[in-house]
């Protein structure tokens, strides 16, 4: 079955950055475009973007660009997301989610990461 | 932006039928699609492409689209269908950028 399992909660301080991992089994990473998600406490949700795995193209919110950068490691199955420049703003969940197929939508989710950006 | 616009809330009593809408602008053009999201849990796909359901999620989630609006029907909701839902769509144009409405906390009660 598929399953998306992403890293562990970071503690950041402003001005840094953070890179989250989520690890895909159960189907071809690069089979499949990865969206990444996130949510704000007590907040709806917000799409940042996603990354093509089979190529490397990138698609992201405009909100995002200049800050946020997605990769992938094929060979270990892992797609990653990096936030740069952090505010108290960013401390949110943040979801990566397989796309049915070519960019249109997601459909499983991972458990998600929690992301606290504190002085 | 881009906005799909939904209700904050709905309330129906059990066995009722729930109503959630989300509007916006390039639904005309785009497909609508729902999540459902229950406390401390990941969201979870429960209508796509307007109108199909993925397996596993039950007959009572029905999707429905026309013009500007998509509409998300709990046919008899029941206790454990109390959740956030969230419509989603893509932008106009042919970028596919998401966007996610708001949010709708549905309380069946």
């Amino acid at each position: 079955q598929v399953r998306l399992v992403q890293s562990g909660a970071e503690v950041k301080k402003p001005g840094a950055s953070v890179k989250v991992s989520c690890t895909a089994s159960g189907y071809t990473l690069t089979g499949h475009y990865m969206h990444w998600v996130r949510q704000a406490p007590g907040q709806g949700l917000e799409w940042m973007g996603w990354i093509k795995p089979q190529s490397g193209d990138i698609n992201y919110a405009q909100k995002f660009w200049g800050r946020v950068t997605m990769t992938r490691d094929t060979s270990i199955s892992t797609a990653y997301m990096e936030l740069s420049r952090l505010t108290s703003d960013d401390t949110a969940v943040y979801y990566c989610a397989r796309d049915e197929g070519s960019g249109w939508y997601p459909d499983y989710w991972g458990q998600g990461t929690l992301v606290t950006v504190s002085s | 932006s881009y906005e799909l616009t939904q209700p904050p809330s709905v309330s129906v009593s059990p066995g009722q039928t729930a109503r959630i809408t989300c509007s916006g602008d390039a639904l005309p053009k785009k497909y609508a699609y729902w999540y459902q999201q229950k406390s401390g849990q990941a969201p979870v796909l429960v209508i796509y492409e307007d109108n199909k359901r993925p397996s596993g999620i039950p007959e009572r989630f029905f999707g429905s689209r026309s013009g500007t609006m998509a509409t998300l029907t709990i046919s008899g909701a029941q206790v454990e269908d109390e959740a956030d839902y969230y419509c989603y769509s893509t932008d106009t144009g042919d970028n596919r950028r998401g966007v996610f409405g708001g949010g709708s906390k549905l309380t069946v009660v």
